[in-house]
């Protein structure tokens, strides 16, 4: 069975900063592999995702991550944080493209900005 | 388009009553899934619809719990007897394989 662990529960970054969140995943073939932002009452907004090809992936709001096939991860990136960046952020996977099965999500990991 | 909409957006009952949660997906696409998300669990799928065709409902946490998609633009969940272990925010997400799945606002349910 897949799974997905983001270690960091909480992480605190100073406003301009540079940012890294965790993930790791545990998956038997190719993985299919995605990031979403969650701001407060809101739903699930995805970031990038990963399918095949170049292991580094651009997504929206200045965000990238780098596919480790050795490490079994996935990280998160963004070279300087915003306020607006405050919210929770999971790391999932799936078995295809995240159309025709369900994903599998890690905990999450809240993000706090401090001014 | 107007996204994934799902309704109410907040429903609070009494331990005992039904509560059908409502979806309706982004026209076109054909993928419909289910997540309950909660503090201790996070977010979990519940079960996933393949062109109105549940394909995977083993996440569903028990025989209260049944969904139903009668046609492309509509899928509900409903629950019932409800318990207060059942209080939690219940997302709609749909896509189009093998694309991102996007996701409704979610509705917050607490059962008293």
């Amino acid at each position: 069975a897949q799974s997905v662990t983001q270690p960091d529960i909480h992480i605190t970054v100073s406003e301009g900063a540079s940012l890294e969140l965790r993930c790791n995943y545990s998956y038997g073939a190719t993985p299919y592999l995605f990031w979403y932002v969650q701001s407060p009452g809101q739903g699930l907004q995805l970031l990038l995702k990963y399918f095949s090809g170049d292991t580094l992936v651009q997504g929206i709001k200045g965000f990238e991550a780098e596919f480790k096939r050795s490490q079994s991860s996935f990280n998160l990136r963004k070279p300087s944080v915003h306020w607006s960046d405050a919210a929770e952020y999971f790391c999932a996977v799936g078995e295809s493209g995240g159309g025709a099965d369900g994903l599998t999500f890690g905990k999450g990991t809240h993000l706090i900005i401090q001014p | 388009d107007a996204g994934v909409i799902q309704s109410p957006r907040h429903e609070v009952t009494e331990m005992g009553q039904e509560v059908t949660l409502r979806c309706k997906p982004i026209s076109g696409h054909n993928s419909l899934f289910w997540y309950r998300q909660t503090m201790m669990r996070g977010l979990e799928l519940l079960i996933y619809f393949n062109n109105n065709v549940p394909i995977d409902d083993s996440g569903m946490p028990e025989d209260r719990f049944s969904a139903k998609m009668p046609n492309a633009s509509f899928s509900t969940l409903k629950i019932q007897p409800s318990e207060p272990r059942d209080s939690a925010v219940y997302f709609c997400a749909s896509s189009t394989d093998p694309n991102e799945q996007f996701f409704g606002p979610g509705t917050r349910l607490t059962v008293l």
